[in-house]
């Protein structure tokens, strides 16, 4: 049961370089969700797809752009990684309906220096 | 906007304590509740949820009451073992929203 996978779970970038963090879900979902997540801050959502061929911008897009290449498929992407990017990024997906819980993935750690 | 607030950590207890972590919300309407818990260098999942007022979520002797009046869905646990050290997460989300709203999450160490 692999369920939501991201690769890859480390990463040390240098400031400037670009980067791209996959994501693949195996449960048929038509949601996917990108969060980043800071100490004392919870979970911010960056982007998130409803639906194949859809994406939408969260609450802190600023710096990253995103592709749903498939149902299965979601990556996010950094162009130009900055120190403040360094964070721990998930994944997750879910079923369209807004009471169905998501599903992360264990997480890609991600340092800029 | 929407938004929770999860009391701060950490939270330090000892085995077989009782446990209790307060979430409050704020919204414009009835949205549904969550709680996620994410143990060392895991992801989140999904500990349990209530969908309507009054509903009660339960999930491996924990358990959280949606209360409308108070705008709260606390966690309990009658006696916490050294498993459940983890970080606990209140979320919450409307139909149609597309997205869940998180608190800021509440560290629990138990120790033995």
């Amino acid at each position: 049961n692999a369920g939501v996978t991201q690769t890859p779970k480390f990463q040390v970038l240098k400031t400037g370089q670009s980067m791209t963090l996959q994501c693949a879900q195996d449960m048929n979902h038509n949601s996917m969700y990108w969060y980043r997540q800071d100490p004392g801050m919870g979970l911010r959502l960056i982007y998130y797809s409803a639906s194949e061929g859809t994406t939408d911008k969260g609450e802190v897009p600023n710096g990253y752009n995103v592709s749903r290449l498939n149902k299965r498929e979601f990556s996010l992407r950094l162009e130009s990684a900055a120190p403040s990017q360094t964070s721990v990024y998930f994944c997750a997906s879910s079923e369209e309906a807004y009471f169905r819980p998501q599903h992360f993935g264990d997480g890609t750690r991600l340092s800029i220096l | 906007g929407d938004s929770v607030t999860q009391m701060e950590g950490p939270v330090t207890l000892s085995e077989e304590a009782f446990l209790t972590i307060n979430c409050t919300y704020t919204a414009t309407g009835y949205p549904s509740l969550f709680w996620y818990v994410q143990y060392p260098g895991e992801g989140l999942q999904l500990l349990l949820k209530a969908t309507k007022a009054d509903d009660k979520g339960s999930n491996k002797g924990f358990e959280a009451t949606y209360r409308k009046e108070t705008t709260s869905f606390h966690l309990e646990k009658g006696s916490v073992q050294v498993s459940d050290s983890a970080v606990y997460f209140c979320a919450l989300t409307f139909q149609g929203a597309q997205k869940l709203v998180f608190g800021q999450g509440t560290r629990l160490t138990i120790n033995p």
